[in-house]
C-alpha cells in the first residue's frame, strides 16, 4: 500500500539556519503531496502542497518540489525562526482522498 | 475564518468505560474524516464519511469503535469499552468532495488509565 517515510527527529537548529526535512513516498501513480505542520496543542495545518511532478509548493518561506524520479518531496527553508518550532508531517493523497502520513519530524529552533 | 470544531479537547477515562467525541465540520464540507494519532506517529484514517454514508472504515476496530453522521453534518466517534492502547489524539477533518485540501480540527486527546 501507499506509504510515506520522513527523516527522524528531533532536528535542532539555531535561528537563521537552513532547514531540510527529507520525505520519500511509495505509491501507485503520482499522488498529490503535502506538508502539514502541527504546533503544540493544536491540530494540523496545511503548509504547502504539490499536485504533479516538478511542481513546487511554497508558503511562509518553506518550499518543497515534487520529484517523481526520486519519489521525494523534501521540505526546505532558507532561514528558520524560533516560531517555526513544531512537528512537520509529509503526506500523500491516497485512494478515496484519504491522506497517508509519515511519522512526523520534530523541529526545534534555538534563539 | 471557518474552522472544524471538536469537543472535548481532553478526556481522561478508565479502561472499560465508554467515551464519545464530537466533530462539527466546516459548513458545506460533505466529506468528514476521523484520524487517530498515536504519540510519536502520524495520523491514521479511522473512518471517512461522504454526507451521512461511510465510504471507508477499513481501519476502524469495529468491535469497540463506532462512528455516525446521522444528518450528514456533525459526527460522533464512540469507543466502548476503552482500552489502554486507545490513548491517542483523535483528529477530525473535513473537505469538499474530491478536493485535495483537508481542514483539521484541534483534536481530542484521550488518556485511558
Amino acid at each position: 500500500g501507499d506509504s510515506v517515510t520522513q527523516m527522524e527527529g528531533p532536528v535542532t537548529l539555531s535561528e537563521e539556519a537552513f532547514l531540510t526535512i527529507n520525505c520519500t513516498y511509495t505509491a501507485t501513480g503520482y499522488p498529490s503531496l503535502f506538508w502539514y505542520v502541527q504546533y503544540p496543542g493544536e491540530g494540523l495545518q496545511l503548509l504547502l502542497k504539490a499536485t504533479k511532478a516538478d511542481d513546487k509548493g511554497s508558503n511562509k518561506g518553506f518550499e518543497a518540489t515534487y520529484r517523481k524520479e526520486t519519489t521525494s518531496f523534501h521540505l526546505e527553508k532558507g532561514s528558520v525562526q524560533v516560531s517555526d518550532s513544531a512537528v512537520y508531517f509529509c503526506a500523500l493523497r491516497s485512494y478515496g482522498n484519504k491522506l497517508v502520513f509519515g511519522a512526523g519530524t520534530i523541529l526545534r529552533v534555538k534563539s | 475564518e471557518a474552522e472544524v470544531a471538536q469537543s472535548p479537547r481532553y478526556k481522561i477515562t478508565e479502561k472499560s468505560q465508554a467515551v464519545a467525541f464530537w466533530c462539527d465540520p466546516i459548513s458545506g464540507h460533505a466529506t468528514l474524516y476521523w484520524y487517530r494519532q498515536i504519540l510519536g506517529q502520524g495520523p491514521e484514517l479511522l473512518v471517512q464519511f461522504q454526507d451521512e454514508s461511510v465510504v471507508d472504515d477499513s481501519q476502524l476496530p469495529k468491535d469497540r469503535f463506532s462512528a455516525e453522521r446521522l444528518k450528514g453534518v456533525d459526527s460522533t466517534l464512540k469507543i466502548q469499552p476503552a482500552e489502554l492502547g486507545d490513548s491517542a489524539m483523535y483528529l477530525c477533518a473535513s473537505s469538499f468532495p474530491s478536493v485535495d485540501e483537508q481542514f483539521f480540527g484541534p483534536g481530542t486527546r484521550l488518556t485511558v488509565l
